[in-house]
């Protein structure tokens, strides 16, 4: 079984302040992928990221980054500096095992940017 | 257009009408895919197809029927829903029925069943 936890159901942060979204994932698989999506008002989702399990790597773009800890299954987004923009729930999601497709996501943390 | 596209945005229906929902790709994509995004729940996928055939559904109640006449169109016919239907249909689609392949969604239609 797979399973995705964001604790945070929602985070009010101040405009230019750093916030880091958290992600716990559970799964049995040795081979997995990770993602976050990014959900504003209008509802569409918006595909930020993809991490296969043997990238460990943390990554960087632009104001976003996020570190990928095996030890401690976890996967988290940064936002430095936030913007009203980054206003949006954020969903990180998990698929597991070779060749699957299906996407477990967690129930999403919405995230408040206040002028 | 580009990207996913979703028709109708907004959909209010009574629980004994007939209505579709339309999802068109332009991004070349092989797969597609429809959500259910219901207040408080996690995202529950409910059909997939993978060039056109239906490789996944996910206990779907058969008032639900899904169409995927080519690989850039997909639709899901509703017919007599309940009220607890009412939620955010989220289309999808992806290169392949893989996750080496990031899925890329619509805006989804919001439906009302009254």
């Amino acid at each position: 079984a797979q399973k995705v936890t964001q604790a945070q159901t929602e985070i009010s942060v101040v405009e230019k302040e750093d916030v880091t979204l958290d992600c716990v994932y559970e799964t049995r698989d040795t081979t997995y992928y990770l993602f976050w999506y990014k959900q504003p008002p209008s509802g569409e989702l918006v595909f930020l990221i993809r991490r296969n399990s043997f990238d460990e790597q943390n990554e960087i773009s632009g104001r976003y980054s996020w570190n990928f800890q095996k030890s401690t299954s976890s996967f988290n987004f940064t936002i430095t500096a936030s913007q009203v923009v980054d206003s949006a729930v954020y969903f990180c999601a998990l698929s597991s095992g070779a060749g699957s497709y299906q996407l477990t996501f967690g129930k999403g943390t919405k995230l408040s940017v206040i002028p | 257009e580009t990207g996913v596209t979703q028709t109708p945005r907004h959909l209010v229906m009574g629980m004994t009408n007939k209505k579709s929902l339309k999802c068109e790709q332009h991004l070349g994509h092989n797969a597609m895919y429809w959500y259910k995004q219901s207040a408080k729940k996690p995202l529950e996928l409910m059909f997939v197809y993978n060039f056109k055939e239906q490789t996944e559904n996910n206990s779907v109640p058969s008032r639900f029927s899904p169409e995927c006449p080519n690989s850039s169109h997909l639709f899901l016919h509703l017919h007599t829903l309940q009220p607890e239907d009412s939620a955010l249909y989220l289309c999808a689609s992806s290169g392949g029925v893989s996750s080496r392949y990031e899925q890329y969604f619509g805006p989804g239609t919001r439906l009302t069943v009254t």
